[in-house]
C-alpha cells in the first residue's frame, strides 16, 4: 500500500500567518492516465471532512483562492497564504492513484 | 442538492457483523460510485471499498475478507456489511460520492459512530 506520510503534525498560526504543510508519497502518484490524483480535505471540529483540492492543485469552487497546492510524483503541499479563524482543523491528503486509496496521518491547525 | 446519510447501530458485539446503509440523494447510484471510509477516534481516515456506477465492487485488501457492499438503486442505497468485528473496528463510518471526473470525493455524509464492545 502506499504510504502518504503529513508534516508537520501540528501547526500553531495566528491568524494572516502563512501555512506550509507536506505530503510524501512512498509511490510516484502519477497514473497511468497522466494524472496525479492527490487531494486534500479538511476535517474540521466534530465535523465530517470536507473537499478542499483534488488533482494536486485544483480547489473546488467553493474553496477560497487563499488555499493552493502544489508539487508532483511524491512530494506534495498544501499552502493556505493567510489563515483564517475558519481554517482550524485537521487537513488530510490522500492519493487516488493506487487501490487501495490511502492517507495521511492529517495536520492539525489551530490557531494561537 | 447532493446528500448521503448513513445509518445503523452504534453498538456492536465482537465477533457479531455490522450493516450499515447509506442513502443517497440529489444523484443517481448509476451514475456515480459511492466508497465507504472509516475513521478510528482520532486517527486518519481508512478507505474501505467501492461500490462502481456500474456496479462493480472494489475492496482494501486488509478488509476484503469481512467486507461485503452492495446497493439498491431503487431505493438510492448502498449497504456496508463486515463480518468478525473486532474492537478495533470502532470509529466513524462515512460514505463518500466519488466524482465522475476522477477518483475524488466530493461529497461526505455525516458519518455514524460504531463502538465495538461486549
Amino acid at each position: 500500500d502506499v504510504v502518504m506520510t503529513q508534516t508537520p503534525v501540528s501547526l500553531s498560526l495566528a491568524i494572516g500567518q502563512p501555512a506550509s504543510i507536506s505530503c510524501k508519497s512512498s509511490q510516484s502518484l502519477l497514473g497511468t492516465s497522466g494524472k496525479t490524483f492527490l487531494n486534500w480535505i479538511l476535517q474540521r471540529p466534530g465535523q465530517s471532512p470536507k473537499r478542499l483540492i483534488y488533482q494536486v492543485s485544483k480547489l473546488y469552487s467553493e474553496v477560497p483562492d487563499r488555499f493552493s497546492g502544489s508539487g508532483s510524483e511524491t512530494e506534495f503541499t498544501l499552502k493556505i497564504s493567510r489563515v483564517e479563524a475558519e481554517d482550524l482543523g485537521v487537513y488530510y491528503c490522500w492519493q487516488g492513484t493506487h487501490f487501495p486509496h490511502t492517507f495521511g496521518a492529517g495536520t492539525k491547525l489551530e490557531l494561537k | 442538492q447532493v446528500q448521503l446519510k448513513e445509518s445503523g447501530p452504534g453498538l456492536v458485539q465482537p465477533s457479531e457483523t455490522l450493516s450499515l446503509t447509506c442513502t443517497v440523494s440529489g444523484f443517481s447510484l448509476t451514475s456515480y460510485s459511492v466508497s465507504w471510509v472509516r475513521q478510528p477516534s482520532g486517527k486518519g481516515p481508512e478507505w474501505m471499498g467501492r461500490m462502481w456506477y456500474d456496479g462493480d465492487t472494489a475492496y482494501n485488501s486488509a478488509l476484503k475478507s469481512r467486507l461485503s457492499i452492495s446497493r439498491d438503486t431503487s431505493k438510492n442505497q448502498v449497504f456496508l456489511k463486515m463480518n468478525s468485528l473486532q474492537t478495533d473496528d470502532t470509529g466513524t463510518y462515512y460514505c463518500t460520492r466519488v466524482t465522475t471526473e476522477g477518483p475524488y470525493f466530493d461529497y461526505w455524509g455525516q458519518g455514524v459512530m460504531v463502538t465495538v464492545s461486549s
